[in-house]
């Protein structure tokens, strides 16, 4: 079966450091691979997706950056953390953009 | 995607079945109806989907009426675990929609 998993779970970070959220897939080949933002009070907002290694397609133009470096491991990154990236972090996986997506247990960051 | 409307919040006792209603009066003919649900603090999980027909799985069952305006996913025998916020999202699979988007949802609460 498969699993998704994310690290760190939480994470308190000062402004203007930088960022790295891991997330990894395991028991399945060629995944996309999505990134979303659940802020307080707020729906989900799809921030990056990929159809494959090295494919990253953005939907919302900000400071964090996305990388595919292995098929089944996605990285969210940023140079330097804003107040307004505070939320809860999470990832999907799907076997196609037509198929149900899987999330992972999520990372909340807290900016202060 | 199509808009959905859901009641805020549900009460159900434990051991009967959780019955949570959906109106997506907009829905396309290709357009199929996801439920996720996230209890707190977790990411979503993946519980149902479909088209027209009905349709039934480990976790529950997905009612769609006959002119596909509404839905009803049905948790035969609640338990506290169930306690959640339940998201009834339609979704069209195809060309290149890639994001889930959550509305407010229903928070279930399953009292012992």
């Amino acid at each position: 079966s498969q699993t998704i998993h994310q690290w760190p779970a939480t994470l308190v970070q000062p402004v203007g450091s930088p960022l790295s959220l891991e997330c990894t897939v395991e028991g399945t080949s060629n995944p996309n691979l999505y990134w979303y933002r659940q802020a307080a009070g707020r729906g989900l907002q799809l921030l990056f997706y990929s159809v494959g290694i090295g494919q990253i397609s953005s939907e919302v133009p900000q400071n964090l950056s996305a990388s595919r470096p292995q098929d089944r491991q996605f990285i969210l990154s940023s140079k330097k953390l804003l107040l307004s990236d505070s939320g809860f972090y999470l990832c999907a996986w799907s076997l196609t953009q037509y198929n149900e997506q899987f999330f992972g247990p999520g990372t909340r960051l807290t900016v202060l | 995607d199509a808009k959905t409307t859901q009641p805020t919040s549900m009460d159900c006792a434990e051991g009967r079945a959780a019955n949570l209603p959906c109106n997506h009066s907009t829905i396309s003919g290709n357009e199929y109806v996801y439920w996720y649900r996230q209890i707190h603090s977790q990411g979503p999980q993946y519980i149902i989907h479909g088209l027209k027909n009905n349709e039934t799985n480990e976790m529950a069952s997905l009612i769609i009426t006959e002119d596909r305006k509404s839905s009803t996913l049905i948790l035969p025998h609640a338990t506290l675990r169930d306690t959640a916020v339940y998201y009834c999202i339609v979704r069209y699979s195809g060309g290149s929609n890639y994001k889930l988007t959550f509305g407010k949802g229903t928070l279930l609460t399953v009292n012992p």
